[in-house]
């Protein structure tokens, strides 16, 4: 099936430490984003990559950062820079940037001990 | 900077009763709309969209939504809600040279 998988599905995060969420897709979409989500927020746009090796700043980029290898993996690593983790992370992936659909993945719930 | 209202947060409703989620957006050119749904720790999904032509798009499970240039909104509207219903729903604008932008969500929760 094809489809977009994130993981884990919680993570736990002490203080100081990085952490790297998954991301992967095997629709062969150009496109991947990061987005996060916290109550009454709506989503916010954290990175996204329109191709392979290549990577733009969202609206809420400082303290996370990613990498773009391949073209069916965009992990995400959540810094010590980043104060206030605790949100519910979603990947999504496109064809393209304009006008298309964007497929989720079912989201990674990271927590702070 | 292109943005999206959602001018309300929760909306309660009785199963079998109509709804309209409201939504607005800010821009001066030619956008695509779209609407989303999120079920409970989930991902979201895509319920429509409008790109060009007919400004009434329809999904497969009873929802519409009417795109209104002159008024810049996209309200989705349901005849009547069924329980499965309940889920949180996000209006979303691409202005074609940036990032899709999302509105807050709008929580709906049908009422036996």
């Amino acid at each position: 099936d094809g489809g977009i998988t994130q993981s884990p599905k919680y993570l736990f995060r002490k203080e100081g430490q990085n952490v790297t969420l998954s991301c992967e897709q095997n629709l062969n979409h150009d496109a991947m984003y990061w987005y996060r989500q916290d109550p009454g927020q709506g989503l916010r746009l954290i990175y996204y990559s329109q191709i392979v090796n290549d990577f733009q700043k969202g609206d809420i980029a400082e303290g996370y950062s990613v990498s773009r290898e391949k073209k069916e993996s965009f992990p995400l690593t959540v810094t010590s820079a980043q104060k206030n983790p605790t949100a519910f992370y979603l990947c999504a992936s496109s064809t393209g940037t304009s006008g298309e659909t964007q497929y989720f993945g079912p989201g990674t719930r990271l927590l702070v001990l | 900077a292109q943005s999206v209202t959602q001018l309300d947060s929760q909306v309660p409703v009785f199963e079998e009763a109509p709804v309209e989620l409201r939504c607005n957006y800010s821009s001066s050119v030619s956008v695509y709309l779209f609407w989303y749904v999120q079920y409970p720790n989930q991902g979201l999904q895509l319920l429509l969209k409008y790109l060009s032509g007919s400004t009434l798009v329809e999904s497969i499970n009873g929802f519409e939504a009417e795109f209104n240039k002159s008024q810049t909104s996209f309200h989705l509207r349901k005849p009547s809600v069924h329980i499965s219903d309940t889920a949180e729903y996000f209006c979303a604008v691409d202005s074609g040279n940036t990032p899709l932008v999302f509105g807050k969500g709008t929580r709906l929760s049908v009422i036996a």
